[in-house]
């Protein structure tokens, strides 16, 4: 059973600070890994996709990679701002196994506070 | 991308009734999927719902707790049937592209009293 981690639990930086957040799971068997964003009380909104082939995806100021063989995905934000203060979560899709399979399993997700 | 809408947006209900949460997708899709998040939790995927076909559930999930509908290829709803407070959740609607992004809607907060 694939099991997804995310550390830290929570997070708070000042403004203008790089920082990371840790992903791992269990099963390397997977076909993508997604990031996604949370604001409170609202849906997700996706950040980053990384096919299992692929080793990183960029976009604007964030940065994802993704180390399958040793179940490990960090996203990196640059310059971070205020309104990057959300909740982010990570999440793996298996590999398809004779047909489509697109369960995703997520972490618990990551509590960023971006301080002004 | 996919543009989803979700209603009821939040809800708060009395144990033992039902509610009705509609998802409504902006394009036609294949599959659409269920997820439900409780409090202080990731998200479950409860049911994965294709056109013209029975919902596939998760381990955990039955058919007469979480009945689903998916008429047409751009709608699903999701009941939540004799609720109780360990139901209280937010319920999300998700939607699979080509690209193999998933898309997920605002999401619905289920409050039983």
């Amino acid at each position: 059973k694939q099991e997804v981690t995310q550390i830290p639990a929570a997070l708070s930086v000042p403004e203008g600070e790089n920082l990371v957040l840790n992903c791992s799971f269990t099963d390397s068997a997977i076909y993508n890994l997604q990031w996604f964003r949370q604001d409170p009380g609202k849906g997700l909104t996706s950040l980053l996709l990384i096919q299992s082939s692929q080793r990183e995806q960029t976009s604007g100021r964030l940065n994802a990679s993704l180390d399958k063989s040793s179940g490990r995905s960090t996203l990196y934000i640059a310059a971070s701002q205020p309104g990057d203060s959300a909740t982010y979560l990570c999440a793996v899709r298996r590999e398809n196994s004779g047909g489509s399979n697109y369960k995703l399993t997520f972490g618990k997700g990551t509590l960023l506070t971006v301080n002004p | 991308s996919a543009v989803i809408s979700q209603k009821p947006s939040r809800d708060i209900c009395q144990r033992g009734t039902s509610l009705t949460i509609q998802c409504q997708v902006d394009s036609q899709v294949t599959m659409m999927f269920w997820y439900r998040q409780q409090p202080g939790q990731s998200l479950t995927l409860i049911a994965t719902a294709n056109q013209g076909s029975e919902a596939t559930y998760e381990s955990g999930f039955v058919i007469d707790k979480f009945p689903i509908s998916r008429p047409n290829l751009t709608f699903s709803t999701l009941t939540v049937s004799n609720m109780s407070p360990e139901d209280s959740s937010i319920y999300l609607c998700s939607v699979g592209l080509l690209t193999d992004t998933q898309y997920f809607g605002p999401g619905t907060r289920l409050t039983v009293l």
